[in-house]
């Protein structure tokens, strides 16, 4: 299965400034998956990155504020800019991983405190 | 709209104590249906995908069953190792491959 090495693990951020999440695959995936985990709520996706092309949004989030680069098969960013305290969460990245099943892998996650 | 709903929100369980956790769902159409445990400061981890209604999986003390609107969790004789959140989330045959995670229950084992 695919392993993946997301950082930073966690950050203390002002607002109004930006934060870049980096999330690096052993192998070569298409399809990576940036998610937000609120407190006390269900990961909601923010967008899909394919390489070579823009990522695709889900509803309620825009690329100005999740800016997402993929420059090739095992790396990707997601920026979150101009921060306000409430987006204060924990943002993981994931990609399929075809030998569990359609099951996805998850990175550890990072953990954004805006204060 | 697609849904996912699990219950109970927080269980907590002496060490053996047998229990189940539930996930109902509405979708359109069931692609398939995902368990996953999430350990506090990490990702969530991948445990079973069910794809039809009267499948199950089993992992050690964990088997996960499946019908046509829920799936179960059954813990048989957890430990205290087996505390987590469980995550439940469905894939639709809507041509997307988006998941749709439930809140999750949070399982306290206690020694």
């Amino acid at each position: 299965s695919a392993v993946i090495s997301q950082k930073p693990s966690r950050d203390i951020c002002q607002r109004g400034t930006s934060l870049t999440i980096q999330c690096q695959v052993d192998s070569q995936v298409t399809m990576m998956f940036w998610y937000r985990q609120q407190p006390g709520q269900s990961l909601t996706l923010i967008a899909t990155a394919n390489q070579g092309s823009e990522a695709t949004y889900e509803s309620g989030f825009v690329i100005d504020k999740f800016p997402i680069s993929r420059p090739n098969l095992t790396f990707s960013t997601l920026t979150v800019s101009n921060m306000s305290p409430e987006d204060s969460s924990i943002y993981l990245c994931s990609v399929a991983d075809r030998g569990r099943n359609d099951g996805y892998t998850f990175g550890s996650g990072t953990r954004l405190t805006v204060v | 709209e697609d849904q996912v709903t699990q219950s109970p929100e927080a269980l907590r369980l002496q060490e053996g104590e047998s229990s189940s956790l539930n996930c109902s769902y509405t979708v359109s159409g069931l692609r398939g249906l995902f368990w996953y445990r999430q350990d506090p400061g990490k990702g969530p981890e991948f445990l079973f995908t069910l794809y039809s209604a009267g499948e199950e999986k089993e992992k050690e003390r964990l088997k996960a069953t499946l019908t046509k609107k829920e799936s179960f969790l059954h813990i048989t004789a957890p430990k205290p190792e087996d505390s987590a959140t469980y995550l439940c989330a469905v894939q639709a045959t809507s041509g997307t491959y988006k998941y749709i995670f439930g809140t999750g229950t949070r399982l306290k084992v206690l020694a």
